[in-house]
Order: C-alpha cells, then sequence, then structure tokens
C-alpha cells in the first residue's frame, strides 16, 4: 500500500456525461500527478499540482480539468467523455515539487465510457 | 516534445538468467529516469532510477545504466526470478515543460 487513496475505484458512465475522479496523496506529500493509462496510448502524463498550484501540464485534453484543494487532495473532471476515453487513471504524490523525486501511486480508477 | 522509446515489447527469459531491457530519449533536457514495475491490474510501483550526472545504479538484483551521450537508458535484471514477471517502464523527466514520458512498456515473463 502506498498511501495514497483513489476514489472510485471502478466508474462506468456514459458518452457525453461528466466524472470527478479524487485523490488523496500520502501525508505530507504536496505534490500530485495525474496519468492516463489505455491500451493504444500506454502510459501518459496528464498534469502536476504542487500545493494547490498547477506545476506542469502534460498531455491534457480540454476537455479534462484538476485542481487541489487546501486539505492537498486533488480532483480530476472529465467532461463530454468519449468512447475514447475509458482508460485507467492513476494518481501519484511526491514530498516536493521536483520532477525527480519518487512518486507513489495510488490504485488507480478504471473508467469506462459506453 | 520528448519521445521514450523502449524495446523490446515483450521479453521471456529462463529464471535464473538475466533480462536487459532498453530505452531511448530524444530531449537533451532529460535529466531523471526512473523504472517501474507492474503487475497486471496494479500499480506500477518505481524500481531504480537514475540521475543524470550518475552513469549507473544498482540496488540488489537490478541495475540502470544511462549513456547521456548516445541518449539511452537500460534496466538489467540478475538472476530473474518468476516473480520478476511484469510489465516494466521507463520514464524520463525533462526540464522542458517539466513532463514525464514514459516507454510503451516491455512485458517480461520469467519461466521457471
Amino acid at each position: 500500500d502506498s498511501g495514497v487513496t483513489q476514489t472510485p475505484k471502478h466508474l462506468i458512465t456514459a458518452t457525453g456525461q461528466r466524472v470527478t475522479l479524487r485523490c488523496s496523496p500520502r501525508s505530507g506529500d504536496l505534490s500530485v500527478y495525474w496519468y492516463q493509462q489505455s491500451l493504444d496510448q500506454g502510459l501518459q502524463f496528464l498534469i502536476q499540482y504542487y500545493n494547490g498550484e498547477e506545476r506542469a501540464k502534460g498531455n491534457i485534453l480540454e476537455r479534462f480539468s484538476a485542481q487541489q484543494f487546501p486539505d492537498l487532495h486533488s480532483e480530476l473532471n472529465l467532461s463530454s467523455l468519449e468512447l475514447g476515453d475509458s482508460a485507467l487513471y492513476f494518481c501519484a504524490s511526491s514530498v516536493g515539487g521536483r520532477g525527480w523525486e519518487t512518486q507513489y501511486f495510488g490504485p488507480g480508477t478504471r473508467l469506462l465510457v459506453l | 516534445g520528448e519521445n521514450v522509446e523502449q524495446h523490446p515489447s515483450t521479453l521471456s527469459v529462463q529464471e535464473g538468467d538475466s533480462a536487459v531491457i532498453k530505452c531511448t530519449y530524444s530531449d537533451s533536457a532529460s535529466n531523471y529516469f526512473p523504472w517501474y514495475k507492474q503487475e497486471l491490474g496494479k500499480r506500477p510501483q518505481l524500481i531504480i532510477d537514475i540521475r543524470s550526472n550518475v552513469g549507473e545504479k544498482k540496488d540488489q538484483r537490478i541495475a540502470v545504466t544511462l549513456n547521456k551521450t548516445a541518449k539511452h537508458f537500460s534496466l538489467h535484471i540478475t538472476e530473474t526470478q518468476p516473480e520478476d514477471s511484469a510489465v516494466y517502464f521507463c520514464a524520463a523527466f525533462t526540464n522542458t515543460g517539466n513532463q514525464f514520458y514514459f516507454g510503451t512498456g516491455t512485458s517480461l515473463t520469467v519461466i521457471p
């Protein structure tokens, strides 16, 4: 157990809908990273937040957004969902904001868009 | 942007043999290279990492080597065991936009 929690574990929804994925980092970690893992695209970095501020942005679609709250938990919002958004979404946390720090991954949220 | 290529995509070895997985990257601003192990249905777990100011790092049966000039880095697993069977991902962190880029993964099977 990495200490990073993600909810929900599974999510099934329909095209066009909006969902929110939640991540709680390890105690003491200030950074949260979001990743998407799909069969055709592999593992992709979406976005990083550090202590409430956006630190880095990867291949995140405009339909997706994220935020990190004062208690350091983070939410990833996915809207206007398409079939191709079906994937495993991981969050990870690290102590600081530098990319070379060890990241601890959560168990992931499996999203299925029908 | 950065491009990370990983080879081979699948690898089968006999128990006790060594396994080597290679990655190349394109962005000279990349300076941190972690390797992750992901078992089926589970989260990626960091197994070893290397910074660009180091050429080699070892942790028991696992080692990583980095050649900055050639822009490639490799994962070496010695004395493989069945529990080493998993998908392994390499990654590169680049200061260009503070981004992580991942390889496409290598499915390692260790045959008892």
